[in-house]
């Protein structure tokens, strides 16, 4: 199982980002995929989740409105794109895998090796 | 949402001691229809991901060492490493699956050698 991120990127305020999560080893659509980030120094904070089977999303609601997640099952490819970033949007963000395609209750089995998104006037 | 908290927030232990983590949730993750309480913990080390140690509060992941155990119930939940390594320092994170959204983790919990 692995979920290969890609790679660091920096942004100016206001601007959007979007990070790719390529899947391998498993069925993509027998899993679902979280999104969680983690500020310089700081803890974990889970910003939403994606169905690997119906697409189905659930945001949390601190991003509501600035975040999309989607997925690509032709190359088992989920991403995160994040618009009218700010500077504390300056973080590492995490896909994680969830066992349970059809509800967002998950814990998270396997994690992406996180990308590095800055966002610096 | 479900607030997370953990204590300590920082811990030393000496080697081979035993190191104990705890994590108090703001409401019960305890589901009575199944009896499961939804309920994981994390290690991590710097410049890594998240590693799931525990699920369902007690259950190890696969490949997990076992000195590595998980209690509790409800709202209160214990990480027990009982005979430290080096390579357990970490900060350790607990989380609530219990309802969503939002999942919520607690603050996080560095572990040291003393």
């Amino acid at each position: 199982v692995e979920l290969e991120q890609s790679g660091g990127d920096v942004k100016k305020p206001g601007a959007s980002v979007k990070v790719s999560c390529k899947a391998s080893g498993f069925t993509f659509p027998s899993y679902a995929i979280s999104w969680v980030r983690q500020a310089p120094g700081q803890g974990l904070e889970w910003m939403g989740w994606i169905s690997g089977n119906s697409g189905n999303t659930e945001y949390a609601q601190n991003f509501q409105g600035r975040v999309t997640m989607t997925t690509d099952t032709s190359t088992d490819t989920a991403y995160l794109e994040l618009r009218s970033l700010r500077s504390d949007d300056t973080a590492v963000y995490y896909c994680a895998r969830g066992p349970d395609p059809y509800s967002s209750s998950s814990y998270f089995d396997y994690w992406g090796q996180g990308t590095l998104v800055t966002v610096s006037s | 949402d479900i607030v997370m908290t953990q204590s300590p927030d920082s811990l030393a232990v000496s080697l081979g001691e035993r190191a104990s983590i705890n994590c108090k949730s703001s409401q019960s993750l305890l589901y009575t229809s199944n009896n499961k309480n939804y309920l994981a913990w994390y290690q991590q080390k710097p410049g890594q991901p998240p590693k799931l140690l525990i699920y369902w509060a007690s259950t190890r992941q696969s490949g997990v060492p076992d000195r590595f155990r998980g209690s509790g119930s409800g709202t209160d939940f214990t990480l027990t490493i009982s005979s430290l390594q080096a390579e357990d320092v970490a900060v350790y994170y607990c989380q609530q699956y219990y309802t969503s959204p939002p999942i919520t983790f607690g603050q996080g919990t560095r572990l040291e050698i003393k």
